[in-house]
């Protein structure tokens, strides 16, 4: 039982690039999210998804596209990156029982140049 | 709009200490209010849920408090250990349309136990 796994850990881009953050995991859960965290900001909520074939917008969407490809993956995909897009980039997953527990991934950091 | 605020300085504490960390939200009632731990270079880690019915919570040498008129949860370590150094977050549910629960994080506390 991995939890929630994603890659990769650390990447480097030059501004324009682009690239997907791929997060999975083996608990059976149905709501997934990608946040990013900066400096001074916290946890800001980037997508989200209930369930398999949907996604909905979290705070701070523009620049990411999501898939849900099936229960278990979730991508975000910078389609052309740029340097305020530099970031840590966690994944998590809701479990169903009444604690409401997000597991989350360990982390992508992403340098934008 | 909802805002979490959490005391962004660093907390400094003597071992052995209680350490206590503020959440304070407005514009908003949740139905609950969590807590979570993080180590640098990791994701955060889930530690306790209140709900706002239940005034305190306890697990192990922690303790959360709900005020939901004061729009404030306060969460105790007593007896502070080193290993008790890092950020702690809290963090309240929306409900989303899709019928899932979206959160929101407050920037987090950073706590420093001292031997």
């Amino acid at each position: 039982n991995a939890g929630v796994t994603q890659t990769p850990k650390f990447q480097v881009l030059k501004t324009g690039q682009s690239m997907t953050l791929q997060c999975a995991q083996d608990m059976n859960h149905n709501s997934m999210y990608w946040y990013r965290q900066d400096p001074g900001m916290g946890l800001r909520l980037i997508y989200y998804s209930a369930s398999e074939g949907t996604t909905d917008k979290g705070e701070v969407p523009n620049g990411y596209n999501v898939s849900r490809l099936n229960k278990r993956e979730f991508s975000l995909r910078l389609e052309s990156a740029a340097p305020s897009q530099t970031s840590v980039y966690f994944c998590a997953s809701l479990t169903g029982t009444a604690s409401y527990e997000q597991y989350f991934g360990p982390g992508t950091r992403l340098t934008v140049t | 709009s909802q805002k979490i605020e959490q005391n962004s300085e660093a907390l400094n504490i003597q071992e052995g200490k209680t350490a206590t960390l503020t959440c304070n939200y407005t514009n908003y009632s949740p139905a609950y209010l969590q807590w979570y731990r993080q180590d640098p270079g990791r994701g955060p880690v889930f530690l306790l849920l209140i709900r706002e019915n239940e005034k305190e919570k306890r697990k192990e040498r922690l303790k959360v408090t709900f005020d939901t008129t004061l729009k404030q949860s306060l969460f105790h370590i007593t007896a502070s250990q080193p290993a008790d150094s890092a950020t702690y977050l809290c963090a309240l549910p929306l409900l989303s349309t899709s019928g899932t629960y979206k959160y929101i994080f407050g920037t987090g506390t950073r706590l420093k136990v001292l031997a």
